[in-house]
C-alpha cells in the first residue's frame, strides 16, 4: 500500500517569503507528526495531530510555523516570512493510535533551502 | 524535559566485527525506538521496544531496552556494508506519543 507521501521534495525560497509543505499520511493512520531535521542532527518534534483532537504544538519554534490537517488526511506545514535557520528537512509521519503501540510511518521529506 | 543520548556519534567498523551502540535517555519512558536513516532518504522503523528486558532481533541487528538503566543497546554482529547507516534512538513519553530523538549514529562498516 502507500506510504506517507510529501511534497514538494525540495524547496528553494528567498528569505522572507512564505512556504507550505504537504504531508499525505497513510490512510487510516489517525496520528499524523510533523518533524524538523536540522544538517547533521537527530529530528525535532515541531506539532501532533490526533483525530479530533486539539493538536500538540508545543514543538513550533516560533510564529511563524503553523500547521493544519483536514480531518485524517492531509495536513500543512505554513513557515511564513522564512529565515535562513528555517533551512531543514521537514519530516512528516502517521501512525494508527491503539492500546498498543504502533510505530511511526516516516515520508521522504521536502528538504527546504531558505537563501 | 525529556534527554536522549547516543554515543558513538560516529563509528567507523569494519566487516565482519560486532559492536554496540548505547542510547541513555533520562527521565521514565513508555516506548523506546529504533530507526535507521540511509543518505538522503527518509527513517525506517527497525525495533519498537515496550518494556523493561525486551529484545528483539532482525538479521545481524539486536536492540534490547532496560528501563531501570534507562539504557537501550544495538548490537550489531559480523556487519557488513549494508548496514552502514545512520541510526536513531527515540523515546516515546506520555500519552501522545511524541517521540524524543538521540543525535544519531552514522555506522560506515569498511570491506
Amino acid at each position: 500500500g502507500a506510504g506517507v507521501s510529501q511534497s514538494p521534495s525540495n524547496k528553494v525560497t528567498e528569505k522572507g517569503k512564505d512556504v507550505e509543505l504537504r504531508c499525505d499520511p497513510i490512510s487510516g493512520h489517525t496520528a499524523l507528526y510533523w518533524y524538523r531535521q536540522r544538517l547533521g542532527q537527530g529530528l525535532e518534534f515541531l506539532i501532533y495531530f490526533q483525530g479530533n483532537s486539539a493538536p500538540d504544538k508545543s514543538g513550533l519554534p516560533s510564529d511563524r510555523f503553523s500547521a493544519e490537517r483536514t480531518g485524517e488526511s492531509v495536513s500543512t506545514l505554513t513557515i511564513q516570512r522564512t529565515q535562513q535557520e528555517d533551512s531543514a528537512v521537514y519530516l512528516c509521519a502517521s501512525s494508527l493510535v491503539r492500546l498498543v503501540q504502533e510505530t511511526q510511518y516516516f515520508g521522504p521529506g521536502t528538504r527546504l533551502l531558505v537563501l | 524535559e525529556l534527554k536522549v543520548e547516543q554515543n558513538p556519534l560516529f563509528l567507523s567498523m569494519q566487516e565482519g566485527k560486532n559492536y554496540t551502540i548505547y542510547c541513555n535517555y533520562s527521565t521514565t519512558s513508555d516506548r523506546l525506538y529504533w530507526y535507521r536513516q540511509d543518505p538522503g532518504k527518509s527513517l525506517e522503523s527497525l525495533f519498537v521496544l515496550l518494556s523493561n528486558g525486551a529484545v528483539k532481533q532482525e538479521g545481524r541487528l539486536m536492540a534490547s531496552l532496560d528501563t531501570k538503566a534507562r539504557l537501550s543497546t544495538l548490537h550489531i554482529t559480523a556487519a557488513v556494508h549494508d548496514l552502514s547507516a545512520t541510526y536513531f534512538c527515540a523515546v516515546d513519553r506520555g500519552s501522545n506519543y511524541k517521540l524524543t530523538f538521540g543525535k544519531g549514529t552514522l555506522l560506515t562498516v569498511n570491506p
